[in-house]
């Protein structure tokens, strides 16, 4: 079975509005946890990572969440916009610096 | 701002062909990874590479996968007899010192026909 997946495949937004996208994680090992944005035809960009001994990290107009209680990753993004239109992955590293296992993703849609 | 440069960015290919992906990592980074992802499903590891060596490898990364790094900068994987199912993206990463970050480049487009 998969080690992250998401709740929500789909999320539509008007612009100015603030989004969340969730993730789940089953891997209780995982300690590194990413973010990335994937616009159509592109390869997935980087957005922002925490580790596990944090609970918050705070970028520019975003926001990780994790609970590791529950074993929950979430992404905020603040005053969404146009461009923030794409599909969100979050992946996660079992421990080892050798690859990440990513979820399935969430196709976010900015509406005007 | 540096960043991860793949070619090409499509390839069709006739089945049994072989076919070499080229990469070239962010000239500072250590760690070289290929993923793949077939239309619509999620980003998948075939592979990673450290020190001039396979680190780690995923169960699509059979025998007819290998993977080079020629020369200083590039970094390729070569698909010895494609298959119709090997038809996808596929994305070449890299990572610095620390391993963990890892930043992906604009794939290349695979067609097997």
């Amino acid at each position: 079975g998969e080690s992250v997946g998401l709740h929500l495949p789909t999320l539509s937004v008007q612009e100015g509005d603030n989004s969340i996208i969730n993730c789940a994680y089953s891997n209780s090992a995982s300690d590194y946890f990413i973010w990335y944005k994937q616009e159509s035809g592109k390869g997935p960009q980087f957005i922002i990572d925490i580790r596990s001994n944090m609970d918050k990290r705070q970028g520019q107009r975003v926001t990780v969440l994790l609970n590791k209680t529950v074993k929950h990753l979430s992404l905020q993004i603040a005053a969404t916009q146009p461009g923030d239109s794409a599909v969100y992955f979050c992946a996660e590293n079992e421990g080892s610096n050798y690859k990440l296992t990513f979820g399935k993703g969430t196709l976010l849609t900015v509406n005007p | 701002e540096p960043e991860v440069t793949q070619t090409p960015s499509h390839q069709v290919t006739q089945m049994g062909q072989e076919v070499i992906l080229r990469c070239v990592p962010i000239s500072n980074h250590l760690y070289f990874y290929w993923y793949r992802q077939i239309l619509g499903q999620k980003v998948e590891f075939l592979v990673s590479f450290y020190n001039n060596e396979i680190s780690e490898k995923s169960e699509i990364f059979d025998d007819q996968f290998s993977v080079e790094r020629p020369d200083g900068s590039n970094f390729t994987l070569k698909i010895r007899s494609t298959k119709l199912e090997d038809s996808a993206m596929y994305f070449c990463a890299s990572s610095d010192q620390f391993g963990e970050t890892q930043y992906f480049g604009p794939g290349t487009r695979l067609l097997v026909l």
